[in-house]
């Protein structure tokens, strides 16, 4: 199916390891952005981008790293885990930043814990 | 401080009557608003939205409400199905553009019981 694709579904790391969470569409959509949900409270921005080559920071970026290299891809990098990154984290695209146009589409999410 | 509030973390309803989640805003710039439905496992998936310059917007058995003076809004479910059980979460985004994101709420479980 279409749609938003996030790899892997579930990942344990130790402190201070590295990984990407990887996340591609193919609805050819230009607006690509992360999100993670801790328990009890909403998704947080961390993340976006508005087009292959730019990125920007949400309300939550410290910690991670984006590049948009093509429209399809928008990896999310964790540097140096760290506990406080223990959540579920989901990409979502739109193919306009009209909300009211284009809502967002989400991927089924990846849970990561970091002990 | 949190600029959308779902100040009921979860709802029990039975088959068939009519289901009513509440959200509260706080941003007076926010100009659109909408509801996303979360099965557990599975990414948020969009239901239905309402722009400030509207007062009620349907969609089958979805409607939603918005009170801009009192900053409220509301998704009424009728007639509430099994298939309804799920996490609501009410997003808004100001200033029409969203690159910067929808700002959500914490969200409130809906329980449908048979």
């Amino acid at each position: 199916n279409a749609g938003v694709t996030q790899t892997p579904k579930f990942q344990v790391l130790k402190t201070g390891q590295s990984m990407t969470l990887q996340c591609a569409q193919d609805m050819n959509h230009e607006y690509m952005s992360w999100y993670r949900q801790d328990p009890g409270m909403g998704l947080r921005l961390i993340h976006y981008s508005v087009g292959a080559g730019i990125t920007d920071q949400g309300e939550v970026p410290n910690g991670y790293n984006v590049s948009r290299s093509t429209t399809e891809d928008f990896p999310l990098r964790l540097l140096s885990a760290a506990p406080s990154q223990t959540s579920v984290y989901f990409c979502a695209s739109s193919y306009s930043l009209d909300r009211a146009l284009s809502p967002l589409h989400f991927g089924n999410g990846t849970r990561l814990t970091v002990t | 401080d949190q600029q959308v509030k779902q100040n009921s973390p979860s709802l029990s309803v039975q088959e068939g009557r009519i289901s009513i989640l509440n959200c509260d805003y706080t941003n007076s710039m926010f100009d659109y608003f909408l509801w996303y439905k979360k099965y557990p496992a599975e990414g948020p998936t969009f239901l239905i939205s309402i722009s400030s310059i509207k007062d009620k917007n349907e969609d089958g058995r979805f409607t939603v409400f918005l009170n801009k003076s009192a900053k409220h809004l509301s998704l009424h479910i009728v007639p509430s199905q099994p298939g309804d059980s799920a996490v609501y979460f009410c997003a808004a985004s100001a200033g029409g553009g969203g690159a910067d994101g929808l700002t959500f709420g914490k969200g409130t479980h809906l329980i449908i019981q048979p």
